[in-house]
């Protein structure tokens, strides 16, 4: 199995909402990534886990709350979003973390917060 | 600041006809590693290669080839007679593997939006 799977592909939220998005990969891969992308531009690192635990938090809002129940899972606890926060968020995993893995994607969710 | 650099923002081209996509880095560390990316319209993104810093072996893999030199920091991507699946946006990204602040995160370019038509 060499998918990253993601749920939902859609998600249509207010801001006083309290929504989750969850990642699964059982590749045995021990990193695990959470990036948003907005329209026409590349990727933005969020947060990365590696061997469950969080590694890097690149200055994320704490409205965004990651949580890594185990090696193959991995969650994005969204509150009090704000509009300008739509967008595509992508899941990824990678072997270990190395710089010189590549990382595997997954299908994203796209976020509508009205 | 921005360390990869993809100058076209798009290239529109006619079926069966070459194209070429600029990529330049910019790093300190001697040990990095680049690697390009496609994203079709569904929105996931596809591995397509890696090349290490040390390694500026041209590869090619099908209708896909890649020129990598070190000398002028770029790793280009050309596609050869385009179809139109190859619609997509191609992000290079550069990942370094010695500095703190940097390792473990893939640093893309802004990406380039390849539109073939029939």
């Amino acid at each position: 199995d060499t998918e990253v799977t993601q749920t939902p592909k859609h998600l249509v939220m207010g801001m006083t909402n309290k929504k989750s998005l969850k990642c699964e990969q059982h590749m045995g891969h021990r990193a695990m990534y959470w990036y948003k992308q907005k329209a026409k531009k590349p990727p933005e690192l969020m947060f990365v886990y590696s061997y469950e635990k969080l590694s890097i938090n690149e200055s994320v809002p704490s409205r965004f709350s990651p949580e890594c129940p185990n090696s193959s899972l991995l969650n994005l606890h969204l509150h009090a979003l704000q509009p300008e926060d739509s967008a595509l968020y992508l899941c990824a995993s990678s072997p270990d973390g190395e710089a010189y893995n590549e990382q595997f994607f997954g299908p994203g969710t796209r976020l509508t917060v009205l | 600041a921005q360390k990869v650099t993809q100058a076209q923002t798009e290239i529109s081209v006619v079926e069966k006809e070459d194209v070429t996509l600029d990529c330049v880095y910019e790093t300190r560390d001697t040990t990095y590693y680049l690697f390009w990316y496609k994203q079709p319209p569904s929105g996931e993104l596809v591995f397509l290669i890696r090349r290490n810093s040390f390694d500026e072996q041209n590869e090619i893999s099908g209708r896909y080839s890649w020129n990598f030199q070190k000398s002028t920091s770029s790793f280009n991507f050309t596609i050869t007679a385009s179809q139109v699946v190859d619609s997509a946006v191609y992000f290079c990204a550069l990942s370094e593997a010695e500095g703190t602040d940097s390792w473990g995160k893939l640093q893309f370019g802004a990406g380039t939006q390849v539109v073939v038509t029939p």
